[in-house]
């Protein structure tokens, strides 16, 4: 099947700074990508819709000021969590959809975030 | 709220039982799909079914889809210690988005 990378798998920040992931669908060009935020033992929850090209589509009560998307290429978007905090300290996944035949969705392994 | 409901929440069985988790949603779908996820680490695919089709199988899981009750279930049979794990359904709806369930926690004692 379509393979989706995140990059890092993990990352450990200080309180304050921003910090980049990175959502890559390998062998697909994805035109839209989606940015799921799981805390400990709860479910994944949709964040935003990254389009290419245009801005991206949060979902309500997701910051897009501090949750910035860019959708550059058709194979990668980026997540930077600016200012970062404790309570930003996630999982975060993303999923890439390949528009060819059924329009499936892919998942990334997903990135832990821990802000100290 | 955007999530889809899983029942149950949690399920305790010992090995080599059956063990059957059910996921329901509110709109029409694309497909469904179950995710394996073990403690603090990333989904593994499981199975895909499609809108049109009823029930599929993969090696001891067995998914079932009944669009007409908005519902599915995953079912391992001859379960293992090493099933233990939370199994998320996501279903694609028409509007493109997918939307995750609640979850399922499985523990399976040897």
């Amino acid at each position: 099947g379509a393979v989706v990378s995140q990059h890092p798998s993990w990352v450990i920040c200080k309180s304050g700074t921003s910090v980049k992931i990175e959502c890559r669908s390998l062998d697909f060009q994805a035109t839209t990508m989606f940015w799921y935020r799981q805390f400990p033992k709860q479910s994944l929850m949709l964040m935003a819709t990254s389009n290419e090209g245009s801005k991206a589509t949060y979902e309500q009560g997701v910051e897009k000021d501090k949750f910035l998307i860019n959708h550059a290429s058709l194979t990668l978007s980026t997540l930077t969590v600016t200012s970062a905090h404790p309570e930003d300290s996630s999982f975060y996944i993303c999923s890439a959809r390949d528009p060819s035949g059924y329009s499936e969705q892919y998942f990334g392994p997903g990135t832990r975030l821990t802000v100290t | 709220s955007q999530q889809g409901e899983e029942d149950p929440q949690a399920l305790s069985i010992q090995e080599g039982e059956n063990a059957t988790m059910n996921c329901s949603y509110k709109t029409s779908i694309n497909n469904l799909q179950w995710y394996r996820q073990n403690s603090g680490r990333g989904l593994v695919h499981l199975i895909l079914i499609r809108s049109n089709e009823r029930e599929k199988h993969s090696g001891r899981l067995r998914v079932t889809l009944d669009t007409s009750k908005k519902s599915s279930s995953l079912l391992i049979t001859a379960s293992r210690a090493a099933d233990t794990a939370s199994y998320f359904c996501a279903y694609l709806t028409n509007a493109g988005k997918s939307t995750f369930g609640d979850g399922t926690t499985l523990t399976v004692k040897p």
